[in-house]
């Protein structure tokens, strides 16, 4: 099993919607998980650090959730700007050096 | 303006021919790493380093090598690259904590397109 498992998508939502998805994570002892949003293979830019039970910014929400050991994204009022790949990331179990990223979910607004 | 540089960022080479892609972060950040990512795989890391001096490998570290002799630069080595090394490859740098124990954000270079024939 993977370390951190994304649904790939698309996930193809309506301009003004809201979407949300989820990234899985297997190590129990991570403490810091991040959101980074990625761009036509460019360069992946952090959108959001979860590091307790959830972070909000704007129209983003992440909710983490320990006991299912998953954290959720949540996008509301979808713009078409936020058509990109959503990248999940949590430390390894092994070592806290190790980033494990998530493969991606990839999310479409259409108007 | 706080950035990760890396150079070049497109390259195309041959089997055997030794290469380095330099990795240069202004932000004072203690810890690097490198990644690959391709299609379907996502982002894998390759080395990380947690300060000077100290490296460590990935999940993907066969085929590179890495050193860290100052703060700001991580340069990724391929003594020998051959056609499975055809990638995008990230640099990104980030603090951490005062313990080690956690990662902050990482930040990210633009990307290093690299086909080796």
């Amino acid at each position: 099993r993977k370390e951190v498992e994304q649904d790939p998508g698309p996930f193809n939502v309506p301009e003004g919607a809201t979407v949300a998805f989820n990234c899985t994570y297997s190590n129990s002892a991570s403490q810091s998980f991040f959101w980074y949003r990625q761009d036509c293979r460019k360069e992946p830019k952090l959108l959001m650090s979860v590091y307790s039970s959830g972070n909000e910014d704007g129209r983003f929400t992440a909710q983490l959730n320990r006991a299912s050991q998953y954290i959720s994204l949540l996008i509301r009022d979808s713009k078409l700007s936020d058509s990109a790949t959503y990248l999940c990331a949590a430390p390894r179990g092994d070592s806290w050096g190790k980033l494990q990223f998530g493969a991606g979910t990839q999310v479409v607004v259409t108007p | 303006e706080a950035q990760v540089t890396q150079n070049p960022r497109y390259l195309i080479t041959v089997t055997g021919k030794k290469l380095t892609v330099t990795c240069s972060q202004n932000m004072n950040h203690e810890y690097m790493s490198w990644y690959r990512q391709d299609p379907g795989l996502g982002l894998r890391q390759i080395y990380y380093s947690m300060n000077v001096e100290v490296t460590d490998k990935g999940d993907v570290p066969e085929g590179y090598k890495v050193s860290r002799k100052e703060k700001r630069n991580f340069p990724l080595i391929l003594e020998s690259p051959s056609p499975n090394q055809t990638s995008l490859y990230f640099c990104a740098s980030s603090l951490t904590y005062r313990d080690r124990a956690v990662i902050h954000e990482q930040f990210f270079g633009p990307g290093t397109r690299l086909t080796v024939l």
